[in-house]
């Protein structure tokens, strides 16, 4: 069975403070996609990034970057001075094998993130 | 334009009450997902349809049912609502469920609460 593990229940920092959120992952498939969704407090799930497992360069986008180690099995995400708005629950998915029994993402518990001003 | 609807937003009834959930995809995605969101935040699949096509059932109680009267609308009706029903429900579509690469995009949600 697969299984997204997030060890951080909760993370506070301070305003511009780097902050990286864990994630570490089990899959038996060879070829598996990784996700990170933001849920800010209005409650809503917004994606933020995906990778492929071929694919181990590590991506940046402004303030964000995600650290893919497939001998480790994590993809875990960085946010570079943080600010308050990056205050939300972070969620790390894979996406499970497909076929007749369809795709699915199973989700890892969720990092909450506050930042503090 | 709003990608994944749901509505209604917030739903407060009472145990034993029937109630529906509706949702909506503008997207053109062929395939359709409700999830459910613990009081833990835990997130777990409940359903995915194909266009209108039902692929993915996970250990729901029968008085969970969706429907999809076409590929942009999966709704979600429960029967008997019990106290542990009380949950976020977030719909979610992707392009195609074969295809394991592609985004599910969410709804905002639907936070249900059972007295």
């Amino acid at each position: 069975a697969q299984k997204v593990t997030q060890a951080q229940t909760e993370i506070s920092v301070v305003e511009k403070e780097d902050v990286t959120l864990d994630c570490v992952y089990e899959t038996r498939d060879t070829t598996y996609y990784l996700f990170w969704y933001k849920q800010p407090p209005s409650g809503e799930l917004v994606f933020l990034i995906r990778r492929n497992s071929f694919d181990e360069q590590n991506e940046i986008s402004g303030r964000y970057s995600w650290n893919f180690q497939k001998s480790t099995s994590s993809f875990n995400f960085t946010i570079t001075a943080s600010q308050v708005v990056d205050s939300a629950v972070y969620f790390c998915a894979l996406s499970e094998v497909g076929g007749t029994s369809g795709s699915r993402l199973t989700f890892g518990e969720g990092t909450q993130l506050t930042v503090n001003p | 334009d709003t990608a994944v609807s749901q509505t209604p937003k917030y739903l407060v009834t009472q145990m034993g009450n029937d109630k529906s959930i509706k949702c909506e995809q503008n997207l053109g995605h062929d395939t359709m997902y409700w999830y459910k969101q613990d009081s833990k935040k835990f997130l777990k699949i409940m359903f995915s349809y194909n266009n209108k096509e039902l692929i993915i059932n996970e250990t729901v109680p029968n008085r969970f049912s969706p429907k999809s009267p076409d590929k942009a609308h999966l709704n979600l009706h429960i029967n008997s609502l019990e106290l542990g029903d009380s949950a976020v429900y977030f719909c979610a579509s992707s392009q195609d469920f074969r295809v394991r690469q592609e985004t599910q995009y969410f709804g905002p949600g639907t936070r249900l609460l059972v007295l």
